[in-house]
């Protein structure tokens, strides 16, 4: 069965330095989005992306963030320069056009120092 | 600002029990309404999705919307131990979903 896939699984970084983290959506899927959780608290939407540009974005989703898809399976989030707070689990979800169930990869979990 | 609210719980029910979930969200505009579950430390998994008031059966589980309430819950049957989960309610708005805080259900065998 086809999945969501995300690398890395797990990242480490010092505040201030440059993340990227990778997704490859289902293979048919049409549109793309980012979410993170921090420890504890709710899932928090920060981009929805269709048709090679930007959709939606949430208000967490500042200029420090910014999102490509370089190629044809492949969906990143940067995050320019990192800060603690960025410290969570972010999920990349895609789903097809026709419908709106959203399949979630398992996750990279970030931890900013 | 667009919120999801759920009683954060923990809920425990006895194995074979039915749990009964709860969410109220905050935008009438609001279109489509989900039920995810989430074991600790994984991602959300769709149980549910509906976009149109009454009930919705999916084996032991049943949604409920009420959009003049801007009510949606999830009723879980028969419940069995592997269901002890955090249940995720979220809310699509244009092409923004928004989720609850969740609410730990516990299954006592």
């Amino acid at each position: 069965e086809p999945e969501v896939t995300q690398t890395p699984s797990h990242q480490v970084t010092q505040m201030g330095q440059e993340v990227i983290l990778r997704c490859v959506p289902i293979s048919n899927h049409l549109y793309f989005y980012w979410y993170r959780q921090i420890l504890g608290q709710k899932v928090e939407f920060l981009v929805s992306f269709y048709n090679n540009e930007i959709s939606e974005k949430s208000e967490i989703f500042d200029d420090q963030f910014s999102v490509e898809r370089p190629d044809g399976s492949n969906f990143t989030l940067k995050i320019r320069s990192t800060k603690l707070e960025d410290s969570a689990m972010y999920f990349c979800a895609s789903r097809t056009g026709n419908w709106e169930t959203q399949y979630f990869g398992p996750g990279t979990r970030l931890l900013v120092l | 600002q667009k919120e999801v609210e759920q009683n954060s719980g923990p809920l425990s029910v006895p194995e074979g029990a039915i749990a009964s979930l709860n969410c109220t969200y905050s935008d009438r505009g609001s279109q489509s309404f989900f039920w995810y579950r989430q074991y600790s430390g994984k991602s959300p998994e769709l149980i549910m999705s509906i976009y149109s008031n009454g009930d919705k059966e999916d084996g032991r589980f049943t949604a409920q919307l009420n959009k003049a309430s801007q009510y949606v819950s999830l009723l879980i049957r028969d419940s069995q131990p592997s269901d002890s989960a955090t249940y995720l309610c979220a809310v699509k708005f244009s092409d923004q979903f928004y989720f609850g805080t969740g609410t730990s259900l516990t299954v006592i065998p």
